[in-house]
């Protein structure tokens, strides 16, 4: 089975700090994503990789950044925490499409 | 942006009663995927239909595609309490990278 991790189930910072969400896969998967979900709102994606070194932006990179070193690994960074930042975030990934994604079981990040 | 709306936004139903959640989008599409996610987990590849498919069948859960309307239903037939979860559908346009949009969902509930 396709395993997804992430690093936190649970994430309390303040305001301003810096934030490090990691996700590693083991499935050799070519694409990794990053989204957050919100209540009324759904999944909105915030940034993705197609391979090492590789990002895209989705529809709401503001205030984010993400690092792709190694196949495996999708860090998504909040630079500044801010208290609008405070959601769930999925990690997930997929070989190449379209095949179904793989998520993790999330990270709640609450900034206080 | 978002490209998938489900409706209805919730649903309630008794267990052994079949339901039936839709999903709308506002651009062609080459996929359309649903997943479904159970409370504070993240979420689960349920099935893939392609735009040139019209019904496609996985155990109890029944898809339908009409690009003409563009929409699509899910199924699941003889309901049980651990089908209670939040249901997305997933849409991607092709090209090159791979993006899937989700729509807000529809949480389902099975009462025993």
């Amino acid at each position: 089975d396709v395993k997804v991790t992430q690093s936190s189930r649970y994430l309390v910072k303040r305001t301003g700090e810096k934030v490090f969400l990691e996700c590693v896969q083991d499935m050799d998967h070519e694409n990794m994503f990053w989204y957050r979900q919100d209540p009324g709102l759904g999944l909105r994606l915030i940034y993705f990789s197609y391979d090492v070194k590789m990002k895209e932006k989705g529809d709401i990179p503001e205030g984010y950044s993400v690092s792709r070193e190694k196949k495996e690994r999708f860090s998504l960074i909040l630079e500044s925490a801010s208290t609008n930042q405070t959601s769930m975030y999925l990690c997930a990934s997929g070989r190449t499409f379209p095949s179904p994604l793989h998520f993790g079981n999330g990270t709640r990040l609450t900034v206080t | 942006s978002q490209q998938g709306e489900e409706d209805p936004q919730a649903l309630s139903i008794q267990e052994g009663e079949n339901a039936t959640m839709n999903c709308s989008y506002k651009t062609s599409i080459n996929n359309l995927q649903w997943y479904r996610q159970n409370s504070g987990r993240g979420l689960v590849h349920l099935i893939l239909i392609r735009s040139n498919e019209r019904e496609k069948h996985s155990g109890r859960l029944r898809v339908t595609l009409d690009t003409s309307k563009k929409s699509s239903s899910l199924l699941i037939t003889a309901s049980r309490a651990a089908d209670t979860a939040s249901y997305f559908c997933a849409t991607d346009s092709g090209g090159s990278n791979y993006k899937l949009t989700f729509g807000k969902g529809t949480l389902l509930t099975v009462n025993p």
